[in-house]
C-alpha cells in the first residue's frame, strides 16, 4: 500500500527555536496533504490543509505565522513550528491524499518536546 | 458542527471474544464514516469505511454499519486475536477530505 513518511520521528528543542517536520509520500503523488496535532488521550485535530503550489488553508484557531506550512512538491510538505514554546509540545501527524484511490494515508507521526 | 464520540478505553478482551467499540457522530450533511487503526509505532491505517446510510464497511473480520437514524458507526468483530491489539479511531469526512476523529480506543487482547 501507499506509504507516507515523517522526519524526524522525535525532536527535542529549546524554547524559542524553530523546528521543521517533513512529510513525504513515498510511492504516490499527493496534491493535498493534511497536518494534525494529537494531544495525549485525545483525538487528532486538523491544523491545516496543504495544497501543492499554493498557500495552506488553516483551521480556525491555528496560528499560520506560528505553524508555517510549505508544500513545494507533489511528494513533500513541511511544517515549521516557529519560536516553539512548551505548550507546542505534542504529537504531529501528517496525511497525504492519493487521488487515484480517494484515500488518505497517514504518516507515523513526530513527537515534539519543547523544553 | 461536526464531532465524533467514541467509547473510552482501554478495552481488554480475551482472544476469540466478541468486540464492539461504539462510535456516534454529529454532522451537517451526509459525511462518509471511517474506522482507522494504529498499531504501536506506526501511522494510522484505514480499516474500513462507509459512504452512505445503511452501507456496511468490512475488512479483516471487522465490520461497521452506517446508521443514520442513530448517527452511529459501531465497530464489531466476532472473534478478536492478539494481533488486533491497537488503537482504533472512528472518523467522519466532510468538506473536501477534511476529517474529524474520535479520541481513539485502545484495545488489548490477551491470549
Amino acid at each position: 500500500g501507499a506509504v507516507v513518511s515523517q522526519h524526524p520521528s522525535r525532536v527535542i528543542c529549546k524554547s524559542g527555536t524553530s523546528v521543521k517536520i517533513e512529510c513525504r509520500s513515498l510511492d504516490f503523488q499527493a496534491t493535498t496533504m493534511f497536518w494534525y496535532r494529537q494531544f495525549p488521550k485525545q483525538s487528532l485535530m486538523l491544523m491545516a490543509t496543504s495544497n501543492e503550489g499554493s498557500k495552506a488553508t488553516y483551521e480556525q484557531g491555528v496560528e499560520k505565522d506560528k505553524f508555517l506550512i510549505n508544500h513545494a512538491s507533489l511528494t513533500l510538505s513541511t511544517l515549521t513550528v516557529t519560536s516553539a514554546h512548551p505548550e507546542d509540545s505534542s504529537f504531529y501527524i501528517c496525511s497525504a491524499l492519493a487521488r487515484s484511490t480517494d484515500t488518505q494515508y497517514f504518516g507515523p507521526g513526530t513527537r515534539l518536546t519543547v523544553l | 458542527g461536526n464531532s465524533v464520540t467514541q467509547m473510552e478505553g482501554p478495552v481488554t478482551l480475551s482472544e476469540e471474544a466478541f468486540l464492539t467499540i461504539n462510535c456516534t457522530y454529529t454532522a451537517t450533511g451526509y459525511p462518509s464514516l471511517f474506522w482507522y487503526v494504529q498499531y504501536p509505532g506506526e501511522g494510522l491505517q484505514l480499516l474500513l469505511k462507509a459512504t452512505k446510510a445503511d452501507d456496511k464497511g468490512s475488512n479483516k473480520g471487522f465490520e461497521a454499519t452506517y446508521r443514520k437514524e442513530t448517527t452511529s458507526f459501531h465497530l464489531e468483530k466476532g472473534s478478536v486475536q492478539v494481533s488486533d491489539s491497537a488503537v482504533y479511531f472512528c472518523a467522519l469526512r466532510y468538506n473536501f477530505n477534511k476529517f474529524y476523529f474520535g479520541s481513539g480506543t485502545k484495545l488489548n487482547v490477551k491470549p
